[in-house]
């Protein structure tokens, strides 16, 4: 079946623009995350949405970050007002309802800030 | 708080012999780990995930891992590297009180010689 797709796979715009990421999680997935990972290290949770409740927001950096999600379908990442720390690949995953389930990862967003 | 130590940010094995990647976590609770495999540009894959049953873990293309509590060690290993091996190890912990959110090392980069 269908994996988690992200759109765009790059993205380089100058700094100060604004820029939206995409996700499509996978079908009947009802949690889905998003992650940034920085050049050369791990991946650092920005945000969770499980179903209708009201999403894990403590992850993101600053209030130039924001996603929304509606129900249980796709998911974009919203970053205002770019700055050059900003770069990074963006990833999105999702899993099935309940604890520990396993995350289905996308292929990220490369996101290169000029 | 949770947190993973991975302890070599580079492992260099030859083709047919045995994988070492290091993880000690830190948690004051019995945790949930997990190792995801990274390819170049590709999104993570789950390996394999310990989540309080057997300490010998088996995951995915021969990986296996072994939680020692004493130790707080979650080593994966693997007897014989193939070539398709190299990529990047990351070990991870969920965090104590919301388990959808991951903590991730920085990541082990395998790298195997012909």
């Amino acid at each position: 079946g269908a994996g988690v797709s992200q759109s765009p796979s790059n993205k380089v715009t100058e700094k100060g623009k604004d820029v939206e990421l995409r996700c499509d999680p996978i079908s009947g997935h009802t949690a889905l995350y998003w992650y940034r990972q920085r050049l050369g290290q791990g991946l650092e949770f920005l945000i969770y949405f499980q179903g209708n409740s009201a999403p894990d927001k403590s992850g993101l950096p600053s209030d130039r970050f924001s996603a929304e999600r509606t129900g249980e379908s796709v998911s974009t990442l919203t970053i205002q007002r770019t700055q050059q720390e900003d770069s990074a690949v963006y990833l999105c995953a999702s899993s099935s309802p309940g604890s520990n389930q396993p995350q289905h990862f996308g292929d990220g967003t490369r996101l290169s800030i000029l | 708080a949770q947190s993973v130590t991975q302890l070599d940010s580079h492992v260099s094995v030859s083709e047919g012999t045995p994988v070492l990647l290091r993880c000690n976590y830190s948690s004051s609770y019995s945790p949930s780990l997990f190792w995801y495999v990274q390819h170049p540009n590709k999104g993570l894959q789950l390996l394999l995930k310990y989540t309080s049953a057997a300490t010998l873990v088996k995951g995915i293309n021969g990986f296996e891992a072994e939680f020692k509590k004493s130790e707080t060690s979650f080593h994966l290993t693997k007897p014989s590297a193939h070539m398709s091996d190299a990529a990047e190890y990351f070990c991870v912990v969920s965090d104590s009180r919301r388990g959808y959110k991951l903590i991730f090392g920085s990541g082990t980069r395998l790298l195997v010689r012909p």
